[in-house]
């Protein structure tokens, strides 16, 4: 089986960098992705990472390490709007079915 | 482009009864997967559909079944239901089946929110 853990819990102040951990223990997959989820909204795609490395886009970045069994997504230039929940997400091989990570609540203030 | 649509928002149930919720993907998208969402399990995959089959199933008793029909449109049901099934159903939908999706992206609708009294 699969099981991605991530922090519960990470608070940052607006204009700060944050960093959200996604370590993960699969028998193999395809990519690791990012979802945002706001309160009481869905869950929204943010990033792919199909191969080691790092993925840019705009503010955020996503990193993968297969070696590692570790991912991470990198938020810049935090704003209000980024307070949420984040989840990892893998696609393994065998089932084909995307396995969510446990989340993490990002508080982002003043 | 309308986003994925599911209906009703909220319902209130009692344990016992049992519930169909439906799901509309984004037009085009066939495929249409269901997840449940609470506080203490997160996002658990329940069951995927593409072209009106059944491609992939979570861990959950047979009482959650789900079809999809020949619109892409899906329904998701739940019989017997009991307290620990009161969570957030969400639905998802994708242009292809996941197996074959060259990144994760699925586009989820708001959510029915299932109470089960």
């Amino acid at each position: 089986g699969q099981s991605l853990e991530q922090p519960s819990e990470v608070t940052a102040v607006e204009g700060a960098i944050v960093q959200i951990n996604c370590t993960y223990q699969t028998s193999g997959f395809y990519g690791l992705s990012w979802y945002q989820q706001h309160d009481g909204g869905a869950p929204t795609f943010l990033s792919y990472n199909g191969l080691d490395g790092l993925e840019e886009t705009g503010r955020f970045s996503s990193f993968l390490s297969r070696s590692d069994s570790y991912g991470y997504l990198l938020l810049q230039e935090l704003q209000m709007k980024d307070s949420a929940s984040y989840f990892c997400a893998v696609r393994d091989t065998g089932f084909q079915k995307l396995v969510f990570g446990t989340g993490t609540r990002l508080l982002v203030s003043p | 482009k309308a986003g994925v649509t599911q209906t009703p928002r909220y319902l209130i149930k009692t344990r016992g009864q049992q519930v169909t919720l439906s799901c509309s993907p984004i037009s085009g998208h066939r495929s249409v997967s269901w997840y449940q969402q609470t506080p203490g399990q997160g996002l658990q995959f329940l069951f995927e559909y593409f072209s009106e089959t059944q491609r992939n199933k979570g861990n959950f008793p047979g009482r959650f079944s789900g079809r999809q029909f020949s619109n892409s449109r899906s329904e998701m049901n739940v019989s017997t239901l009991e307290l620990g099934d009161s969570a957030l159903y969400l639905c998802a939908s994708s242009l292809v089946f996941s197996g074959r999706a060259s990144n994760n992206e699925q586009f989820f609708g708001p959510g029915t929110r299932l109470t089960v009294l």
